[in-house]
């Protein structure tokens, strides 16, 4: 069955560089969800998306911004990186219109900032 | 997770059972659930409950919600080294469009031989 496809899956940037990650939810799954997990933390929401229209947001810095797109992929951008920054960053999808519960991750970008 | 709380390490022999705690705090919650993290890995959703539920069974898996106490437990039966993970217990307080989950901080198992 087709996954929540992430990419790239490493990326190594400078200090004040910027970043753009990329997200393929599942076929018809209308929601999409960005998380940052920093090392020995917990995932921390960061924003979503229903029907490429934001819909909450979280602890996301203001360097950092995102979309969903007409064919539902969504990507995050993100400026000035700082080394702070380093992070799994892992994006997830799910359905309104279905009975699965739960939300699908994809395997997460590693961002590392030098 | 500030909301979401679970005691950080666990260890258990192989064969036995694992049980593992999580307590929080949303009385609103409506589905909490229970992912796996493997080392590089992602997140993998192992089961969920609904908070009008007190028990799940799936195969090794049982799920006890004690909603008064807002307290839900995983328990493992017949561990084996391929458990070794982190388990992350996790809230949301209604399943609608883009509702966001809350995770706790993980509890790393590790598998004694």
């Amino acid at each position: 069955a087709a996954g929540v496809i992430q990419s790239p899956r490493h990326l190594i940037k400078e200090k004040r560089e910027t970043a753009t990650l990329k997200c393929y939810p599942i076929p018809r799954h209308d929601t999409v969800y960005w998380y940052q997990q920093g090392p020995g933390q917990d995932p921390q929401f960061l924003i979503s998306f229903y029907e490429k229209m934001q819909s909450d947001k979280g602890s996301i810095p203001d360097r950092f911004s995102a979309q969903q797109f007409s064919d539902y992929h969504s990507e995050l951008n993100m400026s000035s990186l700082e080394l702070g920054d380093s992070a799994l960053y892992f994006c997830a999808s799910s359905s309104t219109s279905t009975e699965v519960y739960g939300y699908t991750f994809g395997s997460g970008t590693r961002l590392t900032v030098v | 997770g500030e909301d979401v709380e679970q005691s950080l390490f666990l260890s258990v022999r192989e064969g036995d059972s694992s049980v593992i705690n999580c307590t929080y705090t949303d009385s609103s919650s409506t589905y909490l659930y229970w992912y796996k993290q493997e080392p590089g890995a992602g997140l993998q959703l192992l089961t969920y409950i609904f908070s009008n539920m007190d028990m799940k069974q799936d195969q090794r898996l049982t799920v006890l919600l004690n909603k008064k106490d807002k307290h839900l437990s995983l328990r493992i039966a017949d561990t084996q080294t391929g458990d070794s993970a982190i388990y992350f217990c996790a809230e949301s307080p209604l399943y609608s469009s883009a509702s966001k989950i809350i995770f706790g901080s993980g509890t790393r198992l590790s598998i004694r031989p």
